[in-house]
Protein backbone atom coordinates (compact mmCIF):
# COMPACT_ATOMS: atom_id res chain seq x y z
CA UNK A 1 0.00 0.00 0.00
CA UNK A 2 1.52 3.58 -0.84
CA UNK A 3 0.52 5.03 2.30
CA UNK A 4 -1.63 8.20 2.39
CA UNK A 5 -0.62 10.68 -0.52
CA UNK A 6 -0.38 14.08 -0.24
CA UNK A 7 0.24 16.94 -2.66
CA UNK A 8 2.40 19.08 -3.43
CA UNK A 9 5.20 18.34 -0.93
CA UNK A 10 6.04 22.03 -0.41
CA UNK A 11 4.20 24.99 -1.45
CA UNK A 12 5.73 28.76 -1.78
CA UNK A 13 3.05 31.72 -2.63
CA UNK A 14 2.61 34.71 -2.13
CA UNK A 15 -0.17 36.68 0.53
CA UNK A 16 -3.85 36.78 -1.22
CA UNK A 17 -3.31 33.86 -3.28
CA UNK A 18 -5.40 30.69 -3.38
CA UNK A 19 -4.04 27.85 -2.31
CA UNK A 20 -5.10 23.87 -2.62
CA UNK A 21 -3.48 20.82 -0.79
CA UNK A 22 -4.50 17.70 -1.86
CA UNK A 23 -4.59 14.49 -0.16
CA UNK A 24 -5.45 10.62 -1.29
CA UNK A 25 -6.18 8.64 1.81
CA UNK A 26 -5.52 4.53 2.27
CA UNK A 27 -7.81 2.52 0.14
CA UNK A 28 -10.78 1.33 2.09
CA UNK A 29 -10.49 3.94 5.22
CA UNK A 30 -13.58 5.45 5.82
CA UNK A 31 -12.47 8.66 7.99
CA UNK A 32 -10.11 11.42 7.04
CA UNK A 33 -8.26 14.02 8.89
CA UNK A 34 -6.71 17.55 7.80
CA UNK A 35 -4.26 18.56 10.80
CA UNK A 36 -2.29 21.48 10.75
CA UNK A 37 1.42 21.82 12.40
CA UNK A 38 3.22 25.17 13.43
CA UNK A 39 5.31 25.68 16.05
CA UNK A 40 3.21 28.14 17.96
CA UNK A 41 0.53 25.50 18.05
CA UNK A 42 1.46 21.73 17.31
CA UNK A 43 -0.34 20.06 15.59
CA UNK A 44 -4.21 20.82 16.01
CA UNK A 45 -6.86 19.24 13.81
CA UNK A 46 -8.45 21.36 11.27
CA UNK A 47 -11.54 18.78 10.10
CA UNK A 48 -12.22 15.47 9.70
CA UNK A 49 -14.98 13.47 7.41
CA UNK A 50 -16.78 10.02 7.66
CA UNK A 51 -17.53 8.67 4.18
CA UNK A 52 -16.76 11.48 2.80
CA UNK A 53 -19.37 14.09 4.73
CA UNK A 54 -17.62 16.72 7.12
CA UNK A 55 -18.23 15.38 10.52
CA UNK A 56 -16.01 18.28 12.47
CA UNK A 57 -14.95 21.97 11.22
CA UNK A 58 -14.26 23.62 14.73
CA UNK A 59 -10.89 22.99 13.97
CA UNK A 60 -11.19 25.22 10.62
CA UNK A 61 -9.58 28.62 11.39
CA UNK A 62 -11.37 30.95 9.64
CA UNK A 63 -13.75 31.28 6.27
CA UNK A 64 -10.68 31.27 4.56
CA UNK A 65 -10.21 27.73 5.21
CA UNK A 66 -12.46 25.14 3.39
CA UNK A 67 -12.28 21.00 2.12
CA UNK A 68 -14.07 19.14 0.57
CA UNK A 69 -14.10 15.63 -0.20
CA UNK A 70 -16.05 14.67 -3.45
CA UNK A 71 -15.46 11.13 -3.21
CA UNK A 72 -13.35 8.44 -0.56
CA UNK A 73 -10.52 8.78 -2.82
CA UNK A 74 -9.93 12.17 -2.45
CA UNK A 75 -9.63 15.19 -0.26
CA UNK A 76 -8.62 19.01 -0.84
CA UNK A 77 -8.11 21.81 1.82
CA UNK A 78 -8.58 25.23 0.22
CA UNK A 79 -6.95 28.91 1.65
CA UNK A 80 -8.14 31.43 -0.33
CA UNK A 81 -7.06 34.56 0.05
CA UNK A 82 -3.69 33.12 1.77
CA UNK A 83 -2.01 34.95 4.60
CA UNK A 84 1.24 34.63 6.10
CA UNK A 85 0.45 33.69 9.30
CA UNK A 86 -0.85 30.31 7.10
CA UNK A 87 2.73 28.97 6.91
CA UNK A 88 2.44 25.87 8.51
CA UNK A 89 2.82 22.09 7.39
CA UNK A 90 -0.82 20.16 6.61
CA UNK A 91 -0.94 16.37 7.54
CA UNK A 92 -3.63 14.79 6.32
CA UNK A 93 -4.62 11.21 7.65
CA UNK A 94 -6.96 8.66 7.27
CA UNK A 95 -7.93 5.52 9.46
CA UNK A 96 -10.60 2.83 9.56
CA UNK A 97 -12.74 3.15 12.37
CA UNK A 98 -12.60 5.63 14.93
CA UNK A 99 -10.94 3.17 16.97
CA UNK A 100 -8.25 2.52 15.06
CA UNK A 101 -4.46 4.04 14.21
CA UNK A 102 -4.73 6.98 12.15
CA UNK A 103 -2.17 7.35 9.32
CA UNK A 104 -0.11 10.42 8.17
CA UNK A 105 0.91 11.43 4.78
CA UNK A 106 4.08 13.28 4.73
CA UNK A 107 2.69 16.83 4.93
CA UNK A 108 2.71 19.79 2.68
CA UNK A 109 5.02 22.86 3.66
CA UNK A 110 3.21 25.86 3.05
CA UNK A 111 5.29 28.86 2.82
CA UNK A 112 2.83 32.43 2.51
CA UNK A 113 5.31 35.14 1.80
CA UNK B 1 -5.51 26.16 26.47
CA UNK B 2 -3.17 22.77 26.40
CA UNK B 3 -5.29 19.67 27.32
CA UNK B 4 -2.01 17.83 26.29
CA UNK B 5 1.41 19.08 27.42
CA UNK B 6 4.89 17.49 26.97
CA UNK B 7 6.87 20.36 29.10
CA UNK B 8 9.90 19.38 27.65
CA UNK B 9 10.64 20.48 24.36
CA UNK B 10 13.61 17.89 24.12
CA UNK B 11 15.67 15.29 25.63
CA UNK B 12 19.23 13.65 25.01
CA UNK B 13 20.16 10.16 25.97
CA UNK B 14 23.22 8.20 25.82
CA UNK B 15 22.50 4.80 23.30
CA UNK B 16 21.59 1.59 25.41
CA UNK B 17 20.36 3.98 28.39
CA UNK B 18 16.32 4.39 29.31
CA UNK B 19 14.38 7.47 27.53
CA UNK B 20 11.46 8.11 29.25
CA UNK B 21 9.16 11.00 27.58
CA UNK B 22 6.53 12.61 29.44
CA UNK B 23 3.20 13.63 29.08
CA UNK B 24 0.37 15.43 31.00
CA UNK B 25 -3.16 16.20 30.58
CA UNK B 26 -5.81 18.30 32.06
CA UNK B 27 -9.19 16.61 30.48
CA UNK B 28 -10.44 14.03 33.01
CA UNK B 29 -12.44 13.00 30.14
CA UNK B 30 -9.63 11.55 28.04
CA UNK B 31 -9.70 7.76 27.62
CA UNK B 32 -7.36 6.80 25.17
CA UNK B 33 -3.74 7.59 24.96
CA UNK B 34 -1.28 7.41 21.81
CA UNK B 35 1.89 8.46 21.11
CA UNK B 36 3.25 8.84 17.36
CA UNK B 37 6.96 9.11 16.54
CA UNK B 38 8.06 11.66 13.88
CA UNK B 39 11.00 11.83 11.71
CA UNK B 40 12.20 14.83 9.54
CA UNK B 41 9.83 15.84 6.47
CA UNK B 42 7.55 12.81 6.87
CA UNK B 43 4.69 12.62 8.78
CA UNK B 44 3.68 11.16 12.59
CA UNK B 45 3.68 7.49 12.59
CA UNK B 46 2.01 5.41 15.27
CA UNK B 47 3.80 4.20 18.05
CA UNK B 48 2.09 2.75 21.04
CA UNK B 49 -1.26 3.30 22.81
CA UNK B 50 -3.32 2.68 26.24
CA UNK B 51 -6.75 2.57 27.08
CA UNK B 52 -7.91 4.30 30.34
CA UNK B 53 -8.60 0.50 31.95
CA UNK B 54 -4.74 -0.02 31.78
CA UNK B 55 -1.85 1.57 33.85
CA UNK B 56 0.50 -0.43 31.44
CA UNK B 57 1.01 -1.38 27.97
CA UNK B 58 4.47 -2.99 26.60
CA UNK B 59 5.60 -3.45 23.13
CA UNK B 60 9.13 -4.66 22.27
CA UNK B 61 11.49 -1.74 24.07
CA UNK B 62 8.39 0.61 24.41
CA UNK B 63 6.22 0.98 27.41
CA UNK B 64 3.31 3.55 27.96
CA UNK B 65 2.62 3.82 31.77
CA UNK B 66 -0.75 5.70 32.53
CA UNK B 67 -1.57 7.44 36.16
CA UNK B 68 -4.93 8.78 35.80
CA UNK B 69 -4.63 10.05 39.03
CA UNK B 70 -1.80 12.15 38.23
CA UNK B 71 -3.17 12.77 34.41
CA UNK B 72 0.25 11.96 33.80
CA UNK B 73 1.16 9.04 31.18
CA UNK B 74 4.88 8.60 30.10
CA UNK B 75 6.77 6.15 27.64
CA UNK B 76 9.65 4.60 28.14
CA UNK B 77 11.97 3.33 25.30
CA UNK B 78 14.96 0.42 26.53
CA UNK B 79 17.38 0.64 25.50
CA UNK B 80 17.79 3.31 23.86
CA UNK B 81 18.91 3.52 19.84
CA UNK B 82 20.35 6.20 17.71
CA UNK B 83 17.12 5.33 15.17
CA UNK B 84 14.95 6.26 18.02
CA UNK B 85 16.16 10.03 17.64
CA UNK B 86 13.11 11.60 16.39
CA UNK B 87 10.35 13.58 17.88
CA UNK B 88 7.47 11.96 19.91
CA UNK B 89 4.15 13.26 20.57
CA UNK B 90 1.48 12.36 22.64
CA UNK B 91 -2.24 12.61 21.45
CA UNK B 92 -5.31 12.01 23.85
CA UNK B 93 -8.83 11.56 22.93
CA UNK B 94 -12.53 10.59 24.02
CA UNK B 95 -13.25 7.37 22.64
CA UNK B 96 -15.93 5.85 23.92
CA UNK B 97 -19.25 8.64 23.94
CA UNK B 98 -17.12 11.29 22.13
CA UNK B 99 -15.09 10.67 18.97
CA UNK B 100 -11.81 9.52 18.35
CA UNK B 101 -11.68 11.80 15.47
CA UNK B 102 -10.74 14.59 17.98
CA UNK B 103 -6.91 13.34 18.85
CA UNK B 104 -5.78 16.36 20.84
CA UNK B 105 -1.60 16.11 20.11
CA UNK B 106 1.02 17.75 22.64
CA UNK B 107 3.85 19.81 20.96
CA UNK B 108 6.20 17.03 20.64
CA UNK B 109 9.52 16.23 22.65
CA UNK B 110 12.46 15.92 20.54
CA UNK B 111 14.40 12.72 21.03
CA UNK B 112 18.31 12.83 20.48
CA UNK B 113 20.07 9.03 21.13
CA UNK B 114 23.56 9.71 21.31
CA UNK B 115 25.91 6.56 19.91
Amino acid sequence: DAGVIQSPRHEVTEMGQEVTLRCKPISGHDYLFWYRQTMMRGLELLIYFNNNVPIDDSGMPEDRFSAKMPNASFSNLKIQPSEPRDSAVYFCASTLGLDNEQFFGPGTRLTVL
Amino acid sequence: DQQVKQNSPSLSVQEGRISILNCDYTNSMFDYFLWYKKYPAEGPTFLISISSIKDKNEDGRFTVFLNKSAKHLSLHIVPSQPGDSAVYFCAASVRYGGSQGNLIFGKGTKLSVKP
